[in-house]
């Protein structure tokens, strides 16, 4: 099984700050690597899938980069709206598993 | 878009069987991973598994031997049941829809208890 680790756990940021959340496999995933944005009583929301590719709708300031076994999710200009929990997934192998999480909160 | 709404009960004594439906709103057209993850009580996300367009089947070893996935296409649905629930299950329940690519859209979640 693929463990993943993200880091940091919490993080505290003015709006228009850039903020970085990085996310690291056990073993090479290529780019097969998923990020997700949980809100309370909200569907997970996916933001960038194979690693740096952009969901539709998503805004333009969310950005994903890496491949192999280190990634980095960035917010180019922290927002109110971002507040929320950052998961990664790795989609090479099943189990599919899931980073521990990053909370995103506003200073 | 695709709109999926998980439905079963919210509380499941110990020891019995915990079953959710997930309703799909466009019926099952195209080749997805019809899949579920749920949220425990610390925020961790969990990778249950998937059942294919074609019936494949995977799910996460560590569940694997309690739980079934089932396509119910001529009602939109499709669901998940885990066996011999303990409070360990105690989560929030989501049903997603899964492209081969890992592009997933997901229910808003159902929360389930176990407890006596």
């Amino acid at each position: 099984e693929i463990q993943m680790t993200q880091s940091p756990s919490s993080l505290s940021a003015s709006v228009g700050e850039r903020v970085a959340i990085s996310c690291q496999a056990s073993q090479a995933i290529n780019t097969y690597l998923q990020w997700y944005q949980l809100k309370p009583g909200k569907a997970p929301k996916l933001l960038i899938y194979d690693g740096s590719h952009l969901e539709t709708g998503v805004p333009s300031r969310f950005s994903g980069s890496g491949s192999g076994t280190d990634f980095t999710l960035t917010i180019s200009s922290l927002q109110p709206e971002d507040v929320a929990i950052y998961f990664c997934q790795q989609f090479d192998d099943s189990p599919f598993t899931f980073g521990p999480g990053t909370k995103v909160q506003i200073k | 878009q695709v709109r999926l709404q998980e439905s079963g009960p919210g509380l499941v004594k110990p020891s019995e069987t915990l079953s959710l439906t997930c309703n799909v709103s466009d019926g099952f057209i195209g080749n997805f991973y019809w899949s579920w993850i749920r949220q425990t009580p610390g925020t961790r996300l969990q990778w249950i598994g998937y059942i294919s367009y074609n019936g494949l089947r995977a799910y996460d070893p560590s569940l694997k031997s309690r739980v079934t996935m089932s396509l119910e296409t001529s009602k939109n649905q499709f669901s998940l049941k885990v066996r011999s629930v303990t409070a360990a299950d105690t989560a929030l329940y989501y049903c997603g829809r899964c492209s081969a690519a890992g592009r997933c859209y997901w229910g808003q979640g159902a929360p389930v208890t176990v407890s006596a």
